[in-house]
């Protein structure tokens, strides 16, 4: 069966300090993988999504990056945090394909807050 | 473009049935619905296609009307296990390849008293 990995849990982390989460994805191949960010009581905003490895579309222009460096693992970063980045991010895998037909599986999340 | 989820917010007791509604402005491929506890992760619910089909397990379903862009989830005799909040999520039907891009509704918080 498929797992999806996500770390930290949670992070504090000052303003201007830089950022790296972590995802890793087990038990498939070649997976769709997402990255989305929430704020506190609204809906979930897609931040980057890959098809491959190397392969990064960004949904939203910001300080932060992307990275896929292996098939199932998916990289969020930023060189100097800002207050505005403080929320809850979550990683997502789907089955690859070109369309929107198949099931995002999340990750349990990094709650980051920036002080 | 954002999907407009309906109602905001819900409350029932145990037993009682809902609706949550989700509508786009702009042609859909997809709906998918998801289901998230206070402080976890979404849950997959179901994905609908465009064609217009119905879908549903236990006593949670959901419809797509292609012509309304309108996709409905029906939450019958509900649990108390059915509290969350519910998100749409849509892909448009822009004629190409979308990858699993989904536009999320802004929730529907969804509260079943004993």
């Amino acid at each position: 069966s498929q797992t999806i990995h996500q770390w930290p849990a949670t992070l504090v982390q000052p303003v201007g300090s830089p950022l790296s989460l972590e995802c890793t994805v087990e038990g498939t191949s070649n997976p769709n993988l997402y990255w989305y960010r929430q704020a506190a009581g609204r809906g979930l905003q897609l931040l980057f999504y890959s098809v491959g490895i190397g392969q990064i579309s960004s949904e939203v222009p910001q300080n932060l990056s992307a990275s896929r460096p292996q098939d199932r693992q998916f990289i969020l970063s930023s060189k100097k945090l800002l207050l505005s980045d403080s929320g809850f991010y979550l990683c997502a895998w789907s089955r690859p394909g070109l369309y929107s037909n198949q099931p995002q599986h999340f990750g349990d999340g990094t709650r980051l807050s920036i002080l | 473009q954002q999907p407009v989820q309906s109602p905001q917010a819900v409350i029932l007791r145990e037993g009682e049935d809902a609706v949550i509604n989700c509508s786009s402005s702009k042609a859909l491929y997809s709906v998918h619905w998801y289901r998230q506890k206070h402080g976890e992760a979404p849950v997959f619910l179901m994905i609908l296609l465009k064609g217009g089909e119905q879908k549903g397990h236990d006593k949670i379903s959901a419809s797509f009307n292609e012509k309304k862009q309108q996709s409905s989830l029906y939450l019958t005799a509900s649990q108390l296990s059915y509290s969350g909040t519910y998100f749409c999520g849509t892909a448009l039907n822009a004629g190409g390849t979308s990858y699993g891009k989904l536009t999320f509704g802004q929730g529907t918080i969804l509260t079943v008293h004993p």
